[in-house]
């Protein structure tokens, strides 16, 4: 069964240098969200994006947070400078309006996260 | 008030017993709702929709109550393989942006 892909699935850093995380959602799927899971909590909403463009970032903090999809594909999600709040499990999930495997068309499919902390 | 409530529990039970979680949500406006498990540090994964006329799925039962806005699950004949995090998903008004409750830690014990 195809999956989505994460890496690094763990990352340790100091507060603010830049880190960055990939995705690479379930092929064929068209959206790709990125949340952040801080413990004790449910994953939030950063980002959506439909193909390459972006469809939500209401919660993304865009004065240190960045995402980008270029080719409607794989997705990176930038922290430059990263701070201590930022240490959390960020999670990439993938949906399609086309599923074909028969689940309704909100079905997300999270891919294993990239769990972060910053020292 | 938060969008989507949960109690975060623990739920400590012996195998074979009956558990039911609830949870409530804020939006009037929300259609589409999920129960998605999670186990410790790995990702959410859906455990099933939930549906107006109520839905089954194996031991698992999940009802919706619109006038009253809350949703429920009913896991039936516990296994140790049930002992996880039961997160509660709501979709935000009439969009397609899910929120997430933070989750009913569920302990199933020998």
């Amino acid at each position: 069964e195809a999956e989505v892909a994460q890496s690094p699935r763990y990352k340790i850093t100091e507060k603010s240098q830049a880190v960055a995380f990939w995705c690479d959602p379930i092929s064929g799927h068209a959206t790709l969200y990125w949340y952040r899971q801080i413990l004790g909590q449910g994953p939030e909403l950063l980002v959506q994006f439909q193909d390459e463009s972006v469809v939500d970032d209401s919660q993304l903090p865009k004065d240190r947070f960045s995402a980008e999809r270029l080719k409607g594909v794989d997705s990176t999600l930038k922290i430059q400078p990263a701070e201590l709040g930022d240490s959390a499990m960020y999670l990439c999930a993938s949906s399609s309006p086309a599923d074909s495997r028969g689940k309704y068309q909100e079905t997300q499919y999270f891919g294993p996260g990239t769990r972060l902390l910053v020292l | 008030r938060k969008e989507v409530e949960q109690d975060p529990g623990p739920f400590n039970v012996p195998e074979g017993a009956t558990v039911a979680f609830n949870c409530t949500y804020s939006n009037s406006a929300s259609q589409s709702f999920f129960w998605y498990r999670q186990d410790c540090r790995k990702e959410p994964k859906l455990l099933m929709s939930v549906y107006s006329s109520g839905n089954e799925d194996g031991r698992f039962t999940a009802q919706l109550n619109r006038a009253s806005q809350y949703i429920s699950l009913l896991i039936r004949d516990s296994k140790l393989s049930d002992s996880a995090t039961y997160l509660c998903v709501v979709n935000k008004g009439s969009s397609y942006k899910l929120i997430f409750g933070s989750g009913t830690r569920l302990l199933v014990r020998p």
